[in-house]
């Protein structure tokens, strides 16, 4: 079936830390891969995403590549703020399943 | 352009009763998906509606059941509720035409049962 498999938090930095939060995936398939972010009594809001395999995500500094050969999505950011603490969920869509499969989430907080 | 709203944001029930929450998703998208999202299970599929009708359903007990109007606007009901169904509840929408992967939530409605 499908599923992610996501890295237990939760995660603190310091301000200006790099980010790595892996994700791993199990489908059939050409899965599309995602990243998510829920802010504090908010709902999801799409941070990145990739389509096909060796592409790579990006948005606001955060990156990630869907790797076929390992199944992975992990995300990066090379340098944290304070503003980037959040619950991060790694996700995957199937075409013919026509809905999210999600991870677990990584809740990751930056301290001054 | 506007995003996804769902009223209401919060809601307190008692067990037993029912309820019903309302998503209005981004103008010009059709699909509408309903999740359920608890500290113990996480992000769960509930069900997906495209014009009007059920196109796909979660593994979700008869008691939560969903319906949507000719304007895409989209409601979710659950009866006899029960303290597991305390959650919030996450729509989002979706374009169609090889884009319904790229979904948008909403604020989410926070559903208590006491």
């Amino acid at each position: 079936g499908n599923s992610v498999t996501q890295m237990e938090g939760p995660v603190t930095l310091s301000e200006e830390a790099f980010l790595t939060i892996n994700c791993t995936y199990t489908a059939t398939g050409y899965p599309s891969l995602f990243w998510y972010v829920q802010y504090p009594g908010e709902g999801l809001q799409l941070l990145l995403k990739a389509t096909k395999a060796d592409d790579k995500g990006s948005n606001k500094g955060f990156e990630a590549t869907y790797r076929k050969e390992t199944t992975s999505f992990h995300l990066e950011k090379g340098s944290v703020q304070v503003s980037d603490s959040a619950v991060y969920f790694c996700a995957l869509w199937k075409a013919g399943a026509n809905n999210l499969f999600f991870g677990t989430g990584t809740r990751l907080t930056v301290i001054p | 352009k506007a995003g996804v709203t769902q009223t209401p944001r919060y809601l307190i029930k008692t067990r037993g009763q029912q309820v019903t929450l309302s998503c209005s998703p981004i103008s010009g998208h059709r699909s509408v998906s309903w999740y359920q999202q608890t500290p113990g299970q996480g992000l769960q599929f509930l069900f997906e509606y495209f014009s009007e009708t059920q196109r796909n359903k979660g593994n979700f007990p008869g008691r939560f059941s969903g319906r949507q109007f000719s304007n895409s606007r989209s409601e979710m009901n659950v009866s006899t509720l029960e303290l597991g169904d305390s959650a919030l509840y996450l729509c989002a929408s979706s374009l169609e035409r090889g884009r319904e992967y790229e979904q948008y939530f909403g604020p989410g409605t926070r559903l208590t049962v006491t």
